[in-house]
């Protein structure tokens, strides 16, 4: 099956720098790349995603790449902010029925 | 509109005992998941239906669970005997379609703790 990897495992950036998470996979089957925030108590929410026919999405301060060859795939937030702090998810799928996640980062932005 | 619920948000339960876990999907949404998510981890998925029918419960970790779903609607999570590693946040999603082209949406999730 699909092992999805993920880091760090917990990350700390000053308010307005750059956070980047990096995910890794195993099935190159897999085509359909979300990220996933959650909040203390909630439950996640997608934030951006990606399929394979894709390298690069972006919107606003939110952008995930793409390296297929590789089997990996990042999570770029830039000008980070305090309502950013979150536990970060990446996932991978290949079927669209079954989604494998990523362990999560914890994100603090520190204003 | 109306997002998905899940109830209960929290039950405690003594070991041995069973318990029933609900999941309200979003309207209209044919494709329902169920995920568990131990404690500082990552979610692990359990079992996805597609309408009322369950094409893939290979996630279900032993006979003590099952799931069902009715009227394309609502979805209930059953741990029978239960044991203390039962014990996380079962989290439950909706979609519009089961191809996944579509973005699932995440209800609060029920915390189970078993003594």
């Amino acid at each position: 099956g699909e092992n999805v990897e993920q880091h760090p495992s917990t990350l700390s950036v000053q308010e307005g720098d750059s956070a980047v998470i990096k995910c890794t996979y195993s099935d190159s089957a897999s085509n359909y790349f979300p990220w996933y925030k959650q909040e203390l108590g909630k439950g996640p929410q997608l934030i951006i995603d990606i399929r394979s026919n894709v390298g690069e999405k972006k919107d606003q301060r939110i952008a995930v790449t793409l390296n297929k060859t590789a089997k990996h795939f990042s999570l770029h937030i830039t000008e980070t902010q305090p309502e950013d702090s979150a536990v970060y998810f990446c996932a991978a799928s290949r079927t669209g029925n079954q989604f494998y996640f990523g362990t999560g980062t914890s994100l603090t932005v520190i204003p | 509109g109306a997002g998905v619920s899940q109830s209960p948000s929290n039950k405690v339960t003594e070991k041995g005992k069973d318990v029933e876990l609900r999941c309200d999907p979003i309207s209209g949404h044919t494709a329902l998941y169920w995920y568990r998510q131990r404690l500082g981890q990552g979610l692990e998925f359990l079992i996805y239906f597609q309408g009322n029918s369950a094409p893939d419960k290979s996630g279900l970790p032993s006979d003590r669970f099952s799931a069902e779903r009715t009227g394309e609607s609502v979805s209930t999570l059953t741990i029978q005997r239960t044991q203390q590693e039962d014990s996380a946040v079962y989290l439950c999603a909706s979609s519009f379609s089961g191809t996944g082209a579509y973005e699932q949406y995440f209800g609060p999730g029920t915390r189970l703790t078993v003594t």
